[in-house]
């Protein structure tokens, strides 16, 4: 299996404009996650898929912020607008079961905002 | 709620050192405890994993144990290589909770 797999890998955008992140999880993963990495907060859920469906998006900064995941194998997130201080690596990962045990992680999106 | 507190960086030992990096927890229940590594520009992976008291994770060479009586998951390697060199993270999941909860990352430099 290839893995969870994330494009692009990089971004580089300029405030105001519309991001878009994209995410594949591994075939038969029925839960996906979304994560923020920074230096200054570490690791942040936004949010967890289960089947497709939004479970909790209670990690999702603001309403720029949102993320969807139309059938199993992909998956969006989002920003718009986009601001500097979203600066960040994205990370998507999946998981076979409900409880988020043995996550498996793309290798992230890093955005640039300036 | 749940809380993973583990040392901070940066770690730089020599080759064939030995590593501890100490991880402490505050749970629920009953949660399952995880070391993930990160290498230079890559996603997170699972090292290793624990899910009772007293269980012992293992994986290339690297251990830890799950203490209950002191709420810590050390993690522990008698003898780095360079490319051991990364960032560790602790984590856990705790009750009913699905959502891992993850230490702030410690970066690992081993030199030659």
């Amino acid at each position: 299996d290839a893995g969870v797999i994330q494009s692009p890998r990089h971004e580089v955008t300029e405030m105001g404009q519309e991001v878009t992140l994209r995410c594949k999880p591994i075939s038969g993963h029925n839960s996906l996650f979304w994560y923020r990495q920074t230096m200054m907060r570490g690791l942040e859920l936004l949010i967890y898929f289960n089947n497709n469906v939004p479970i909790d998006d209670s990690g999702m900064p603001e309403d720029r912020f949102s993320a969807k995941m139309p059938n199993a194998s992909f998956s969006t997130l989002k920003i718009q607008p986009s601001e500097p201080r979203d600066s960040a690596v994205y990370f998507c990962a999946s998981s076979p079961g409900r409880a988020q045990t043995e996550a498996f992680f793309g290798q992230g999106t890093r955005l640039t905002v300036v | 709620g749940n809380s993973v507190t583990q040392m901070e960086g940066p770690v730089t030992l020599s080759e064939e050192a030995f590593l501890t990096i100490n991880c402490t927890y505050t749970a629920t229940g009953y949660p399952s405890l995880f070391w993930y590594v990160q290498y230079p520009g890559e996603g997170l992976q699972l090292l290793l994993k624990a899910t009772k008291a007293d269980d012992k994770g293992s994986n290339k060479g690297f251990e830890a144990t799950y203490r209950k009586e002191t709420t810590s998951f050390h993690l522990e390697k008698g003898s780095v290589q360079v490319s051991d060199s990364a960032v560790y993270f602790c984590a856990l999941i705790g009750g009913s909770n699905y959502k891992l909860t993850f230490g702030k990352g410690t970066l690992l430099t081993v030199n030659p």
